[in-house]
């Protein structure tokens, strides 16, 4: 099993529509996640962090986070062709992050 | 305040040479993560330091890789003897704190090619 496991995608969603990005991770002691953007050939670049059961928004973004099932997602509200990237879910592993390899969103005008 | 500064952005090296890639962390940062991403894949741990100390090095390959991070300068990845498989880019992040309690900030990278 993959420390970190993500749908690789690609998931195509239309302009003004809501992209859901799943995540499950395998370390039941990691305490913190992170969704990062990375969009093709730059760095990435934090979207959100989420440390607690339940929802965080921050703007067109809420980060979902469900311990007991090892389960994170992030959905994009009002999705734009500027989202369309690659998502990588992070959560740590003893003070350090494992990356998923990521969902590549494209999201069509 | 600057971000995290890599250099250079672009490494051309031929089989056998060394290649040493360069990090400067945020302002304020004394942990420094080193990550490498091969085409299409995700990134890997390769590297975890904290001034002077090498604190996780889990993901570094056995021979040819090593890293440092001295109490002045960069901190330095250095792979000898290069080979094709190298090529990748290699991000560097840094924080404030270790990654369980801080987020990471990625540096622009360096993009190896072996040729």
């Amino acid at each position: 099993q993959k420390e970190v496991e993500q749908n690789s995608g690609p998931l195509s969603v239309p302009e003004g529509a809501i992209a859901s990005l799943n995540c499950t991770y395998s370390d039941r002691g990691s305490q913190s996640f992170f969704w990062y953007r990375q969009y093709s050939g730059k760095s990435p670049e934090l979207i959100m962090s989420i440390y607690s059961n339940g929802d965080k928004e921050d703007g067109r973004f809420t980060a979902q986070l469900n311990k007991a099932s090892q389960y994170v997602s992030l959905l994009i509200r009002d999705s734009q062709p500027s989202d369309s990237a690659t998502y990588l879910c992070a959560p740590d592993a003893f003070q350090k992050l494992v990356f998923g390899t990521g969902t590549r969103l494209l999201v069509s005008p | 305040n600057a971000g995290v500064m890599q250099n250079p952005r672009h490494l051309v090296r031929r089989r056998g040479q060394e290649a040493r890639l360069r990090c400067s962390p945020m302002k304020g940062h004394s942990h420094v993560y080193w990550y490498r991403q091969l085409p299409e894949e995700g990134l890997k741990f390769m590297v975890y330091l904290q001034k002077e100390n090498i604190i996780d090095e889990s993901g570094m390959p056995k021979e040819r890789f090593s890293a440092e991070f001295p109490k002045e300068g960069p901190s330095i990845l250095r792979i000898q003897q290069v080979v094709r498989g190298d090529s990748a880019a290699y991000f560097c992040a840094s924080s404030d704190r270790p990654a369980n309690n801080s987020p990471l900030h990625f540096g622009n990278g360096t993009r190896l090619t072996v040729t």
